[in-house]
């Protein structure tokens, strides 16, 4: 079974640019998670979508926003673009959302802004 | 969500046991244990996951005392390729979803 799947995998946009990124979940899979991975802040968690849904949102500004798609597919957008936003963005799939579901990684996005 | 402390680093050798041990004093009721391992420039990957007792898999053993204020994931033998980040996480996955919060996690490296 293919894992899940970020494109692209990496980015150079500049300050005020606004970015979308992709991920495609395993199959099957119906809710996703993005997070945000800076040497300084660590993993922080952005958002979650289950069937279409955001279920669950972290502490971001509104520049950040998510969707996900009727086949499980989720996108990511940022908006005018800061340098503190380069990071490593990483999504994850699972099947649902009930406890000791496992959550599966993709490789991520690498997004440097300049 | 219960806070997790970690070490910050630990160093092993090739062939030895290594254990890393998690405090998390706030655990709730609900929540569930969950270890990732995270190689540079990759996601994080999960490893093991436990409510209470000792679970074991194929890549490792995760042992929670009766109070479940800590947890401690086994790695037997490992090898230069274990070495990585460790994450400890502790949530209620149903009530709070898919949103994991990880703490700094645990560097280790493998000597030969």
């Amino acid at each position: 079974k293919a894992g899940v799947t970020q494109t692209p995998r990496y980015l150079i946009k500049t300050r005020g640019q606004q970015v979308t990124l992709s991920c495609s979940p395993i199959s099957g899979h119906r809710s996703v998670s993005w997070y945000q991975q800076t040497p300084g802040q660590g993993l922080q968690f952005l958002f979650e979508y289950f069937s279409e849904t955001q279920r669950n949102k972290g502490n971001f500004p509104g520049r950040f926003s998510g969707r996900q798609f009727s086949n499980s597919r989720s996108e990511m957008n940022v908006s005018t673009l800061e340098l503190g936003d380069s990071a490593l963005y990483l999504c994850a799939s699972s099947l649902s959302i009930t406890a000791n579901n496992e959550q599966f990684f993709g490789p991520g996005t690498r997004l440097t802004v300049l | 969500l219960a806070k997790t402390t970690q070490p910050i680093s630990m160093d092993s050798y090739e062939g030895q046991e290594v254990n890393i041990t998690c405090s998390h004093n706030n655990i709730a009721t609900n929540d569930y244990i969950t270890w990732y391992q995270q190689f540079p420039s990759q996601g994080p990957r999960f490893i093991i996951q436990g409510y209470k007792t000792k679970v074991t898999n194929e890549v490792a053993s995760l042992f929670i005392p009766a109070d479940r204020k800590s947890s401690t994931l086994s790695l037997p033998r490992v090898s230069l390729s274990d070495t990585a980040v460790y994450y400890c996480l502790v949530g209620d996955r149903y009530n709070a979803g898919n949103m994991l919060t990880f703490g700094g996690g645990t560097r280790l490296m493998v000597k030969p």
